[in-house]
Order: structure tokens, then C-alpha cells, then sequence
């Protein structure tokens, strides 16, 4: 079993669409937890981390649930520029090896 | 001012060169990492230094050889480079420990072997 899985994409859906990523992680001790954003050969870069009690950015809301190894993402109102890639990402040491999802694809179409 | 950068971007090379891919942080953080992403985009983690000590090595071959001169640099070293070595390199850094201590990446190297 993959130590962090997500959802295999990809995703197509229209401008203003409510979409919603899952991610599981297989390692009970992780610490802390996070979506990156990819775009097309650029970067990862840190979407929004994630808490115990749930957060929200925007049109971004993150969930946790320890108990299942669960984490989410949900994109309201989807804008074109959200097309990218989306990876649910886990730190198994305490910031010494942040563990990556294989990435869940979305494009937003006009 | 970049915070992670890594040089050279792109780098295409012959089978069996010897190659170094260099990064540099300038966020005073105290981890660096090694990233591979490979034709799949898959990342995979290679190696990862605090303090400019080796704490994480995965399987990776032999012929990589991670080099840290000081806390704010972590260079890469291929040896023998062969065609399946072909694949985008991040650098990566974060602080010490904490509860979501993001890490940032740099742009990438994009190395080809032919």
C-alpha cells in the first residue's frame, strides 16, 4: 500500500463547479499534513496546510480526520486558473520527509 | 530574492557523464531535501540533511551523492549518469520540526540523458 493515496483524476468540470479531493495516509504517526499546488513544469507550492479542527481559505476548506487517515480538499466556485495539480502531502518525521500523494489532476473549463 | 534556488535548470547530457545539480536556500531553514519527479510526476523523496547531517537516504543507487558544505547548501552529484536518471530534480527546504512546517521547493532541474 502507497503511504499517501489520492483520488487518480483527472478531473474536468466547469467554471463555478464545487470540486472535492480525498487522500488517505497509511502512517498512524504523521504529524502534519498539507496540499501543494502543481502547475504544468513549475513547482510545488504550499496550497494550504492542514488542521485537526478543519480550515478554510477562501474558496479552499481542508479537512482532517485522524481516526480514518482521511484528508480533504474542497474547491467552491472553480476558476480557470485552479487548473493544476493537487497533492496531498504528509510529514512523516517531523519535518525531516514530507511524503507526497501521486497528485489528482483538475482542469476547469469555460 | 529567490528563497530556494537551484542551477542549472536544464541540463542535457550523455550516458556515463558525471553531473552536479546546486542549491541554495536563503531562509535560514535548518532541513534540505533531494526530490525526484519522475515521467509519471511522481515525487519521490531521495534524501533529506538537517544541520547539514544525512537523516534520510531512501533507495536510491549509489552513484547520487549528496554533498552539504553548509547549512544553506545542498548539492547533487550524479555519477555515470544513465537514461533512466532522466527526470525533473527539486531542492526542497523547510524549518526544524513544528506542527506544519511547510517545505519550499525550488524551480526544478529537468535533466535529460541521451
Amino acid at each position: 500500500r502507497k503511504e499517501v493515496e489520492q483520488d487518480p483524476g483527472p478531473f474536468n468540470v466547469p467554471e463555478g463547479a464545487t470540486v472535492a479531493f480525498n487522500c488517505t495516509y497509511s502512517n498512524s504517526a504523521s504529524q502534519s499534513f498539507f496540499w501543494y499546488r502543481q502547475d504544468c513544469r513549475k513547482e510545488p507550492k504550499l496550497l494550504m496546510s492542514v488542521y485537526s479542527s478543519g480550515n478554510e481559505d477562501g474558496r479552499f476548506t481542508a479537512q482532517l480526520n485522524r481516526a480514518s487517515q482521511y484528508i480533504s480538499l474542497l474547491i467552491r466556485d472553480s476558476k480557470l486558473s485552479d487548473s493544476a495539480t493537487y497533492l496531498c502531502v504528509v510529514d512523516v518525521n517531523y519535518g525531516q520527509n514530507f511524503v507526497f500523494g501521486p497528485g489528482t489532476r483538475l482542469s476547469v473549463l469555460p | 530574492d529567490t528563497a530556494v534556488s537551484q542551477t542549472p535548470k536544464y541540463l542535457v547530457t550523455q550516458m556515463g557523464n558525471d553531473k552536479s545539480i546546486k542549491c541554495e536556500q536563503n531562509l535560514g531553514h535548518d532541513t534540505m531535501y533531494w526530490y525526484k519527479q519522475d515521467s509519471k510526476k511522481f515525487l519521490k523523496i531521495m534524501f533529506s540533511y538537517n544541520n547539514k547531517e544525512l537523516i534520510i537516504n531512501e533507495t536510491v543507487p549509489n552513484r547520487f551523492s549528496p554533498k552539504s558544505p553548509d547549512k544553506a547548501h545542498l548539492n547533487l552529484h550524479i555519477n555515470s549518469l544513465e537514461l533512466g536518471d532522466s527526470a525533473v530534480y527539486f531542492c526542497a527546504s523547510s524549518s526544524q520540526g513544528g506542527e506544519n512546517t511547510e517545505a519550499f521547493f525550488g524551480q526544478g532541474t529537468r535533466l535529460t540523458v541521451v
